[in-house]
């Protein structure tokens, strides 16, 4: 079983809709990260956490709001979607930033997201 | 631009068979080369690979590192039903980055 937990595991909403995902772990992980996959394709790296504050942002439209309310916590704030954004949204965390240790990442078993 | 190249992107092999998958990268500052296996849901890691030369072994699975000419395996040997996933290759210079996979489908 993964040690990172990731809630709901499947969401379907309209593009009107405003919900989030949660993520949490428990590890004192002080890094973590939201990752897009589409289908047949690799993880894509959205946002990175390290120690509550946002350290990376890869160009991700603003219909896509992370938080991180604490160091056990991650969510993403999801508004007005479109159809594309239909993937599977996976969170991880390292125990510290991936520029700084050597990159082993727990996965959660991510939230499969469907916009109608 | 930091980039990954995995290969085959798919295999089927039977039961029993032995599979060599491969990685190549092209990174700045490489720390580490990591290998995934994906099957419906989260990748789970399998290794992690420093420095060249040195085999990294966990039962059937072994993976080596050459940093000379950029490159990884992943081998799986007595292949078994189990084995069949997505198979990433992920290397760290900045952001870690990922290959495109390799679908593994083992038949019996």
């Amino acid at each position: 079983d993964t040690e990172v937990t990731q809630t709901p595991k499947h969401l379907v909403m309209g593009m009107t809709n405003k919900k989030s995902l949660k993520c949490e772990q428990h590890m004192g992980h002080r890094a973590m990260y939201w990752y897009k996959q589409k289908a047949k394709k690799p993880p894509e790296l959205m946002f990175v956490y390290s120690y509550e504050k946002l350290s990376i942002n890869e160009s991700v439209p603003s219909r896509f709001s992370p938080e991180c309310p604490n160091s056990s916590l991650l969510n993403l704030h999801l508004h007005a979607l479109q159809p594309e954004d239909s993937a599977l949204y996976l969170c991880a965390s390292s125990q510290d930033r991936q520029g700084a240790n050597t990159g082993e990442l727990f996965f959660g078993e991510g939230s499969r997201l469907t916009v109608l | 631009e930091d980039k990954v190249v995995q290969s085959p992107l798919s295999l089927v092999v039977h039961e029993g068979d032995t599979v060599t998958l491969n990685c190549s990268y092209e990174v700045t500052n490489f720390r580490s080369l990591l290998w995934y296996k994906q099957e419906k849901k989260a990748p789970t890691f399998l290794f992690m690979l420093t420095s060249s030369g040195i085999e990294k072994k966990s039962g059937r699975l072994s993976s080596i590192l050459d940093k000379k000419e950029l490159f990884s395996i992943l081998n799986i040997t007595a292949t078994q039903t189990g084995d069949s996933a997505v198979y990433l290759c992920a290397v760290l210079g900045g952001p870690l980055v990922f290959g495109k996979g390799t679908r593994l489908s083992v038949i019996a």
